[in-house]
């Protein structure tokens, strides 16, 4: 089983209007989330870092929230604009261990005029 | 724009090629990464490097090779593709820090017919 996992899979919104997607994690310790975002055939790009103690960080539309006691993230997107048409992953780090990043399957999110 | 290149970007080649994807940083990065993507999940870790002279093995099993010779170049090998090959590499880097941003190249399409 997956330590991260993303929903919805996929989503269909219209031009302007809002989206929240999800993440849920069992990453242990818990180090930092990151929420990347990947376009078509491009490598992820990161939109936002968040450590235990932060609860909410934006990044001009983007703004991601984060409860560690319940394990669970959020990325909410304002005013959705074609561009905007990704997947968005989460990726959690753990404090502890050689290999301590452990991805998320992404949400494809497609913005339709 | 992250300044990490790999090449070439698509490629499509027949079983039992020997094959070497490239991927180069200018960014004086310490650590360098290569993932597999197939469509629709999530990035596996299958090689990493702490430096020059340092190559690890990453969380899925691969058939490849990586060397870091120099800080900026990882190539990733493959002796001998298979059609098991075929899948989306993407190469990434970052400063050595534990919280540190990893920066994604564009990636290689891989085909092996």
């Amino acid at each position: 089983k997956n330590q991260v996992e993303q929903s919805p899979q996929s989503l269909i919104i219209l031009e302007g209007k809002n989206c929240t997607l999800q993440c849920n994690y069992t990453v242990s310790p818990f180090s930092n989330l990151r929420w990347y975002k990947q376009d078509t055939g491009r490598g992820p790009v990161s939109l936002t870092i968040m450590t235990f103690s932060e609860n909410t960080k934006s990044n001009g539309r983007y703004t991601a929230t984060l409860d560690a006691d319940t394990k669970q993230s959020s990325l909410h997107i304002t005013a959705s604009q074609l561009s905007d048409s990704a997947s968005y992953i989460c990726v959690v780090s753990r404090q502890t261990g050689a290999n301590n990043l452990f991805f998320g399957t992404g949400t494809r999110l497609t913005v339709i005029p | 724009e992250a300044d990490i290149y790999q090449t070439p970007r698509y490629l499509v080649i027949g079983t039992g090629k020997k094959i070497t994807l490239e991927c180069s940083q200018t960014m004086g990065h310490d650590k360098m990464y290569w993932y597999q993507q197939d469509p629709g999940m999530e990035l596996h870790l299958i090689h990493y490097s702490y430096g020059v002279n340092s190559t690890e093995k990453g969380d899925l099993s691969s058939e490849s090779t990586v060397s870091r010779i120099r800080t900026e170049h990882f190539p990733l090998t493959l002796e001998s593709a298979r059609p098991s090959h075929t899948s989306q590499y993407l190469c990434a880097s970052s400063l050595a820090g534990a919280w540190e941003e990893q920066y994604f190249g564009p990636g290689t399409r891989l085909t092996v017919t």
